[in-house]
């Protein structure tokens, strides 16, 4: 059982360019997320989609889109990346209920020269 | 606007210590609080989940506190080992949520260190 894989693990980008992170999970999991994990700082939401066909805007979306193309698969695109935007990203799925924890992936590690 | 402050920021401490790390959270409606361990490299992972009504959890060496009036956690680590050494993230829930609400606010974690 793999839990939540998130694709590439590393990548370097340019400024200007444009990407798009991969996450699936395969336990069926209603709602997914998209964080951020700076230096210092705590994970910060940048977007979520509590069901298939439905997102949400987090805490830090600007710079990003989302797209949840089916119930396992939820993917981040950075458009125009900026050195800003270097950071850990990790996806995260979580089965409906109060109680139930989040489910994370290992992250991808994102560096924007 | 709900907060979480964890301390301290780092911690080192020899193998077999015992050790305390603190958050304080003003989220508000409380619905619950997690403890997650995050290794170095990896995504953080669930350790235990406190509910208004507990006061104290355990999992194997972990053991979790909540005071619900003064809005204060504990994860208690007895007698630790090197393996560990990582980032403790202090997660609260608010109520009132609904399933497409869910929005946990975390601390900045504490990076526990343990030396052989």
């Amino acid at each position: 059982n793999a839990g939540v894989t998130q694709t590439p693990k590393f990548q370097v980008l340019k400024t200007g360019q444009s990407m798009t992170l991969q996450c699936a999970q395969d336990m069926n999991h209603n709602s997914m997320y998209w964080y951020r994990q700076d230096p210092g700082m705590g994970l910060r939401l940048i977007y979520y989609s509590a069901s298939e066909g439905t997102t949400d805007k987090g805490e830090v979306p600007n710079g990003y889109n989302v797209s949840r193309l089916n119930k396992r698969e939820f993917s981040l695109r950075l458009e125009s990346a900026a050195p800003s935007q270097t950071s850990v990203y990790f996806c995260a799925s979580r089965k409906d209920g109060s109680n139930q924890p989040q489910h994370f992936g290992d992250g991808t590690r994102l560096s924007i020269l | 606007k709900n907060q979480v402050e964890q301390s301290p920021q780092s911690l080192i401490i020899l193998e077999g210590k015992n050790c305390t790390l603190q958050c304080n959270y003003t989220v508000s409606p409380f619905s619950n609080l997690r403890w997650y361990k995050q290794d170095t490299g990896r995504g953080p992972v669930s350790l235990t989940i406190m509910t208004f009504s507990e006061n104290t959890k355990s999992n194997g060496r972990y053991t979790a506190t909540l005071d619900a009036d003064t809005k204060q956690s504990s994860l208690h680590i007895t007698a630790s080992q090197l393996s560990d050494s990582a980032s403790y993230i202090c997660v609260v829930i608010a109520t009132g949520w609904t399933g497409g609400s869910y929005i946990p606010t975390f601390g900045r974690g504490t990076s526990l260190i343990v030396h052989p």
